[in-house]
């Protein structure tokens, strides 16, 4: 059974940034594309973007390039770095393996980190 | 960026009702819609993909159609612990989007 596993400060200051690592153990990060979804207090889910094992990425746009997935296979780990952090960027933060049958999904999923940006 | 819009945001229900929830694509997705229940505190767990399949031991009482911009997810007969927010997510393109959930209440 594939497992991850969030891990990072859960706390965040204005203007800096946040680095968010996610774990996966029970199955090897080969061959998947591995992604990080967000969800502020209350609100709904936004797709940050994702990578897959051999390094290459796509991102959301309206995160203005601030946003940089890495990949570890040594470490079966995968990493998010967010810059220049506002309260905006205040939520908890998900890491997901895509799933492919023919079309994506997120099949699965870890239990989030929640960051809290402060000024 | 495709936007997702679901129907109701919430809604009341009764255990053994039957359940439909509305997800529109602002454009023809196909059948790239995937769904998801999330409890409160909890992370999302995946539900049904390509918009009728249904993931490994997901309950049978959980079923989707639709194809193009409108699909529906059911819950034939609805159990207590099914209550919970589901939101619709595209994958036809990048950026992957989803909507902006239904909450089930008793």
């Amino acid at each position: 059974q594939v497992q991850l596993q969030e891990s990072g400060p859960g706390l965040v200051k204005s203007s800096e940034t946040l680095s968010l690592t996610c774990t996966v153990s029970g199955g090897s990060i080969s061959s998947y594309y591995w992604s990080w979804i967000r969800q502020p207090p209350g609100k709904g889910l936004e797709w940050i973007g994702y990578i897959y094992y051999s390094g290459s990425t796509d991102y959301n746009p309206s995160l203005k390039s601030r946003a940089t997935i890495s990949v570890d296979t040594s470490k079966n780990q995968f990493s998010l770095k967010l810059s220049s952090v506002t309260a905006a960027d205040t939520a908890v933060y998900y890491c997901a393996r895509v799933g492919w049958t023919n079309k994506y999904y997120f099949d699965y999923w870890g239990q989030g980190n929640l960051v809290t940006v402060s000024s | 960026d495709i936007q997702m819009t679901q129907s109701p945001s919430s809604l009341s229900a009764s255990v053994g009702d039957r359940v439909t929830i509305t997800c529109r694509a602002s454009q023809s997705i196909s059948t790239y819609l995937n769904w998801y229940q999330q409890k409160a505190g909890k992370a999302p767990k995946l539900l049904i993909y390509a918009a009728s399949s249904l993931q490994s031991g997901v309950p049978s009482r959980f079923s989707g159609s639709g194809s193009g911009t409108d699909f529906t997810l059911t819950i034939s007969s609805l159990q207590p612990e099914d209550f919970a927010t589901y939101y619709c997510q595209q994958s036809y393109s990048t950026p992957w989007t989803f909507g902006q959930g239904t909450k089930v209440e008793i």
